[in-house]
């Protein structure tokens, strides 16, 4: 059974930097490309950043481009989202999803709550 | 940048009824187009992809048409497990969502 599990969500002041974790299982998890997508509160779903499955291609969305980098250790099976330079307009809940930029998502991870306030 | 519009935002409707959702997109994305249905405090879940094609486990009451520029998903006949939020998804060129359309009881 395919299961990702997202991790290290919290509070976080303006500013301050965060990094997300996403541990997967259950699939050959260094064949497949990965992406984050959050979603605010009340509001839809952003694509945020894909990964190809070597590492070595990424992609990211403008709204966060230069500030946060998405990277994965494909020996531990998990899928990284380091974010810097925080913003109040990053709050949202994290997904990580199988399947890369140019894919459709077919698996979903729980979700991990980012709250960016003072 | 490609763009998606979903309409309706909010859909009522009863158990029994046909449902359509349409999705548009700003420039042709052939057929890269996903569905996908999310539940209050969890994560989507995907219906269709490439336009047309049901995912494994998926009632066949649900299917999707469409290509280019604009898609559409049918619910044959709507189930109160359907209750929900539906978004399309592009992903042509990286990957865009719709803005949902919320389907609710009449």
């Amino acid at each position: 059974e395919v299961q990702m599990v997202e991790s290290g969500g919290g509070l976080v002041q303006p500013g301050g930097s965060l990094r997300l974790s996403c541990a997967a299982s259950g699939f050959m998890f260094s064949v497949y490309a990965m992406s984050w997508v959050r979603q605010a509160p009340g509001k839809g779903l952003e694509w945020v950043s894909a990964i190809s499955g070597s590492g070595d291609t990424t992609y990211y969305a403008d709204s966060v481009k230069g500030r946060f980098t998405i990277s994965r250790d494909n020996s531990k099976n998990t899928l990284y989202l380091q974010m810097n330079s925080l913003r109040a307009e990053d709050t949202a809940v994290y997904f990580c999803a199988k399947g890369g930029g140019g894919d459709q998502f077919d698996n979903w991870g729980q979700g991990t709550l980012v709250t960016v306030s003072s | 940048d490609i763009q998606m519009t979903q309409s309706p935002s909010t859909l009522s409707a009863s158990v029994g009824d046909r449902v359509t959702i349409t999705c548009r997109a700003s420039q042709s994305i052939n057929s890269w187009l996903a569905w996908y249905q999310q539940k209050p405090g969890k994560a989507p879940k995907l219906l269709i992809y490439k336009a047309s094609t049901l995912e494994s486990g998926v009632p066949s009451r649900f299917s999707g048409s469409g290509s280019g520029t604009e898609f559409t998903l049918t619910i044959s006949s709507l189930q109160p497990d359907d209750f929900a939020t539906y978004y399309c998804q592009q992903y042509n060129s990286f990957s865009t969502f719709g803005g949902g359309t919320q389907v609710e009881i009449k």
